[in-house]
């Protein structure tokens, strides 16, 4: 199985400053087709998990633009600017690559 | 608007059945995989496994802690999925989410059910 691990596992942030969360996997991501299987999640406080990022850098559906995706082969980055209230919670990266698909243990984010 | 609605969970004591549903709405079901995920009481998130969708003969695959005991099933004329547990143990406690992944392409696990409650204990 692929294993997913996550740095740092918590990160208090100030608001209006940037956040990043780092992922790593024990194999690569990277499929012939050229894409990286790696995507990322956010739990909100109460709520279902919500896609972020899908194939390492691909924003989803109603993304704001100052959260980011990147990184390639076994290492990934999540980027977040001008950290908002709204921004708390659990992010998790994920690898569907191949079954069994595993998640990182998940970086709590809290405002400062 | 694109929906999934779990339902099924419950108590149930260790060693029994449980069967959860998930009913969709909103798109065409039976393009996609469809995905149970798990979430332990103050845990991480977990795969529990998937059913692929027609074009991919409607093969599930399952994580190692479930496999043998769980079964997942859909029926795409009843747009609904299903997790059928047996031989449940008290570390099957956990939330139980219903989740939308591949397409025609991948876009991501990009819809969510509100998730069912199971609890396993005596």
């Amino acid at each position: 199985d692929i294993v997913m691990t996550q740095s740092p596992l918590s990160l208090p942030v100030t608001p209006g400053e940037s956040a990043s969360i780092s992922c790593r996997s024990s194999q690569s991501l990277l499929q012939s087709s050229g894409y990286n299987y790696l995507d990322w999640y956010v739990q909100r406080p109460g709520q279902s998990p919500q896609l972020l990022i899908y194939l390492a850098s691909n924003r989803a559906s109603g993304v704001p633009d100052r959260v980011s995706g990147s990184g390639s082969g076994t290492d990934f980055t999540l980027r977040i600017s001008r950290v908002e209230a709204e921004d708390v919670g659990v992010y998790y990266c994920m690898q569907p690559l191949q079954t069994p698909w595993t998640f990182g243990p998940g970086t709590r984010v809290e405002i400062k | 608007e694109v929906l999934l609605v779990e339902s099924g969970g419950g108590l149930v004591q260790p060693g029994g059945s449980l069967r959860l549903s998930c009913a969709a709405s909103g798109f065409t079901f039976s393009d996609y995989y469809m995905d149970w995920v798990r979430q332990a009481p103050g845990k991480g998130l977990e795969w529990v496994g998937h059913a692929r969708n027609k074009a991919n003969s409607y093969t599930t695959r399952y994580a190692a802690s479930v496999k043998g005991r769980f079964i997942i099933s859909r029926d795409d004329s009843k747009n609904s999925l299903y997790l059928q547990m047996d031989s449940l143990k008290t570390e099957d406690t956990a939330v139980y989410f219903c989740v939308r992944s591949v397409g025609t392409y991948y876009y991501g696990m990009d819809v969510w059910g509100q998730g069912t409650t199971v609890t396993v204990s005596s």
